[in-house]
């Protein structure tokens, strides 16, 4: 049973282009997490999806982001007009209910670098 | 507001020694807490899960407790090894839907 993947591992985006982040759940699981870690941070919680749906998106700036979970295939995080500010780690996790007592399990992370 | 604090931020010990790491949550109404592991440019590696109900867990050398009414955890790693280096996470879940809040973390160096 594969882990949770989020490819790529590395993205170089000039300022003003579009990031899109995949993430694929571990089999079995339908909920899904982004976290974002910018540099000397913690990481912070951005928005949680199910299956074509949008929990939670307390965590999303207000503009230029977005996540979606559709029903086939993998969760996006889209970052329109990057700026440097954005440059950060985004992890992404899964898990097989969206409940507080259950485990969630992490990807490798993205790395997003804007030049 | 839920807010997760790690102390030490840092810590550096010889190999072999027995040593805590310390998380504090200001909200005891939890359902779960998460200690995870990240090694540098990597992802986080789950190391326990402690549920509300719980008290502690264990796996290996490593044992973590939670006193949920004091807002309390700790990391124990028995017999430390340069291995060990990493940072280690502390996480709740305060909401029914899973959303983890972040400690800041304790980055350890275990010297061989």
């Amino acid at each position: 049973n594969a882990g949770v993947m989020q490819n790529p591992r590395h993205l170089v985006r000039r300022r003003g282009q579009e990031a899109r982040l995949r993430c694929s759940p571990m089999k079995g699981h339908s909920h899904v997490y982004w976290y974002r870690q910018l540099p000397e941070e913690g990481l912070k919680f951005m928005v949680y999806l199910q299956k074509e749906n949008i929990i939670d998106e307390s965590g999303m700036p207000k503009e230029r982001f977005s996540a979606e979970f559709p029903k086939e295939g993998p969760s996006i995080l889209r970052i329109q007009q990057v700026v440097r500010g954005d440059s950060a780690a985004y992890f992404c996790a899964s898990s097989p209910a969206g409940t507080g007592a259950t485990e969630a399990f992490f990807g490798q992370g993205t790395r997003l670098t804007v030049v | 507001k839920q807010e997760v604090t790690q102390i030490p931020a840092a810590l550096s010990v010889p190999e072999g020694e027995n040593l805590v790491l310390n998380c504090s949550f200001t909200d005891s109404a939890i359902y779960n807490l998460q200690w995870f592991r990240q090694d540098p440019g990597k992802g986080l590696t789950s190391l326990l899960l402690i549920q509300s109900s719980q008290r502690e867990q264990t796996s290996g050398r490593l044992n973590a407790s939670l006193d949920k009414s004091s807002g309390r955890s700790t990391l124990y790693i028995a017999a430390s090894q340069p291995g060990d280096s990493a940072t280690y996470l502390c996480a709740v879940t305060s909401s029914n839907t899973g959303k983890l809040i972040f400690g800041q973390g304790t980055t350890l160096q275990v010297k061989p």
